[in-house]
């Protein structure tokens, strides 16, 4: 299995707070991305990055920031958490170089109430 | 039209018979495509990849691109009640080898 780890694996939050998600890898991977997983709508990209702070969005980056200060490490925050945040949060890690596969970590479940 | 779309199933077959799955997507320009396995409340797992047309074989499974069609396509031979999951089919796009995702297709092997 690829080395990420993802923390928490679970979590309750209030609306309106602040969440943070932590990506650990141990792959030294340059490429790192947060994807979050909705019913009917598979997996979509939040945010990705492609070197120590070298971020870019994705599909869905509203209410979501993210920061990379070092290689192993790619953190993913709600500034103000909402409703329509809850959902399953998947990071995955990708080598340089071309035609190179993505794999995945364990997948944090967020609940905002 | 979304990027990448799969059949949405549910497929369902008998043990030992052979699952199609199939996905096609949008733009032209994808170089990269892949096969994820999902199992309920767990992360995808890789299972196949293929980068150029015509077909590549692993174990039981077999991968199929047409890039004239646009369209990929997963046959999982002598199929096993533990290969029901969802089946995820993703293009690699973009600088920085972003995945797009079909919406997945939920397939259920029969005893």
């Amino acid at each position: 299995d690829a080395g990420i780890t993802q923390s928490p694996r679970h979590k309750v939050t209030e609306t309106g707070t602040p969440v943070t998600l932590r990506c650990h890898q141990t792959e030294n991977h340059r490429y790192m991305y947060w994807y979050r997983q909705d019913p009917g709508h598979g997996l979509r990209l939040i945010h990705y990055s492609y070197g120590v702070k070298d971020t870019d969005k994705g599909e869905v980056s509203d209410g979501y920031s993210v920061s990379r200060s070092k290689t192993e490490d790619f953190l993913l925050t709600l500034e103000s958490a909402t409703s329509s945040q809850t959902s399953v949060y998947f990071c995955a890690i990708s080598q340089q170089g071309a035609d190179t596969e993505a794999f995945f970590g364990q997948g944090t479940r967020l609940t905002v109430v | 039209q979304k990027e990448v779309e799969q059949n949405s199933g549910p497929l369902s077959v008998p043990e030992g018979a052979i699952a199609s799955l199939n996905c096609t997507y949008s733009d032209r320009g994808s170089q990269s495509f892949f096969w994820y396995r999902q199992y309920s409340g767990k992360s995808p797992e890789l299972i196949m990849s293929i980068y150029s047309n015509g077909d590549k074989e692993d174990g039981r499974f077999t991968a199929q691109l047409n890039k004239a069609s646009q369209y990929v396509s997963l046959l999982i031979r002598d199929s096993q009640p533990s290969d029901s999951a969802t089946y995820l089919c993703a293009v690699n796009k973009g600088s920085a080898r972003q995945l797009t995702f079909g919406s997945g297709t939920q397939l259920t092997v029969l005893p």
